[in-house]
């Protein structure tokens, strides 16, 4: 079984359209992101979270939320879908680490996202 | 300019060869340098993490950093058709923030 989870895997719905995507991991790890994946742009950081209290904005954070239902589930939703938002969707987590150093993310196998 | 700039390729090599794939990036406060490899429709896995300048190696592959010049280097000897997929480079500074700054990844195609 997979350690990070996402639901579901490929999802095609309509401008306008309220959509959630689900994140779970079995890690153990207190922190989760929300990354998204275009060509030629790489992984760009929605929302992070250090921990179920801790909800923090990432690079591109408009027009998304988040929940953190608890430390082993992430969800992350579009209120009102437009197309610009087709892309690939990837849940991580990592562990706090130590001090000043910082650990690895771990990633899931992404929801392909297509907004028409 | 983007913090973060790596060369998207394609990348294609006979088997066997020698690979190197590249980033540079522009804040001198990173500290952290990963390596992830992403096969087609799946998530990036983690190859390679190093902290600082310096060489590491692990089987066929080695990261290098150099912090003076700001650029950072993977190398994959005897290449195989198998290691046809999509690199990325990650860094973050110091300070435990947890925020990774990706490159545009490269990918590989390893031809039999």
């Amino acid at each position: 079984d997979a350690d990070v989870t996402q639901t579901p895997r490929n999802r095609i719905t309509k401008t306008g359209k309220r959509i959630m995507l689900e994140c779970s991991q079995t890690k153990g790890h207190d922190r989760m992101y929300w990354y998204r994946q275009d060509p030629g742009l790489g992984l760009r950081l929605i929302y992070y979270s250090f921990d179920v209290k801790d909800i923090n904005k990432g690079e591109i954070s408009d027009g998304y939320s988040v929940s953190r239902q608890a430390q082993a589930k992430f969800s992350l939703s579009l209120e009102s879908a437009i197309p610009n938002q087709t892309a690939l969707y990837f849940c991580a987590t990592s562990d706090p680490g130590t001090g000043m150093s910082n650990q690895p993310q771990h990633f899931g196998d992404g929801t392909r996202l297509s907004i028409l | 300019q983007k913090e973060v700039e790596q060369d998207p390729g394609p990348l294609s090599v006979p088997e066997g060869a020698i690979v190197s794939l590249n980033c540079t990036y522009s804040n001198s406060a990173f500290q952290y340098f990963m390596w992830y490899r992403q096969y087609s429709r799946k998530g990036p896995e983690l190859l390679m993490y190093t902290y600082s300048s310096g060489n590491k190696e692990d089987g066929r592959f080695t990261a290098q950093v150099d912090k003076s010049s700001k650029y950072i280097s993977l190398f994959i000897r005897d290449s195989q058709p198998s290691d046809s997929a999509t690199y990325l480079c990650a860094m973050t500074a110091s300070g435990n923030t947890g925020k990774l700054i990706f490159g545009q990844g490269t990918t590989l195609q390893v031809k039999p």
